[in-house]
């Protein structure tokens, strides 16, 4: 079935760039986002890509997309410690999401 | 206003218990779902509705059955919990079901079985 795979961590000081990886095995999905989860709470769109596009860009936010490679990374610029959560991408397909297993992002005053 | 709301937030019960939770949307969107997000954060897709129809029903036990009394309500019902069923549990929904369609995510409710 369908794989999306991150790394489960990722330590950055506060000013610096994040970049957040995704890969994904699923040829046929149609659009991939980005979702972010705070300690406790639910899931908040931060961003999509549709698959024939290489990068968007939406403020501080960087999506880059390889669909060759199967390969989205999310770029932070200037991470700041309220940019401290869980961040999952997510490819879509059809009418279903799959998930990655979440990259915990933690920033260092 | 909660674009999507699930109550309850929190649920503490034993084994063998039967349990439900609620969803509702106040966005006029036709597609709700359920996910489950385990201890290690992994985020697996439940079921999916589109105007009160089943059109998602990934690999689930038959303890859990969802119901759709209307467009805006998707509550799941689980019988004889298990400790395994220990999860955050979040609705979601989105205009249609179509993957281009943005999904807006409840606060979830997180299930500790006992």
């Amino acid at each position: 079935g369908e794989d999306v795979e991150q790394s489960l961590f990722l330590s950055v000081r506060e000013g610096d760039s994040s970049v957040i990886n995704c890969t994904y095995t699923d040829s046929s999905s149609t659009y991939l986002y980005w979702y972010k989860q705070e300690p406790g709470a639910g899931l908040q769109l931060l961003t999509y890509i549709f698959s024939n596009m290489d990068m968007k860009q939406d403020q501080r936010l960087t999506v880059l997309l390889n669909k060759k490679d199967k390969h989205l990374s999310l770029r932070i610029a200037d991470t700041q410690t309220g940019d401290s959560a869980i961040y999952f991408c997510a490819e879509g397909a059809g009418n279903m999401l799959t998930f990655g297993g979440g990259t915990r992002l933690m920033v260092k005053p | 206003d909660t674009a999507v709301s699930q109550t309850p937030k929190y649920l503490v019960t034993q084994m063998g218990n039967d349990k439900s939770i609620k969803c509702e949307q106040n966005l006029g969107h036709d597609t709700m779902y359920w996910y489950k997000q385990d201890s290690k954060k992994f985020l697996k897709i439940m079921f999916s509705y589109n105007n009160k129809e089943l059109i998602i029903n990934e690999t689930v036990p038959n303890r859990f059955s969802p119901k759709s009394p209307d467009k805006a309500h998707l509550n799941l019902h689980i019988n004889s919990l298990e400790l395994g069923d220990s999860a955050v549990y979040f609705c979601a929904s989105s205009r249609f079901p179509r993957t281009e369609e943005t999904q807006y995510f409840g606060p979830g409710t997180r299930l500790l079985v006992l």
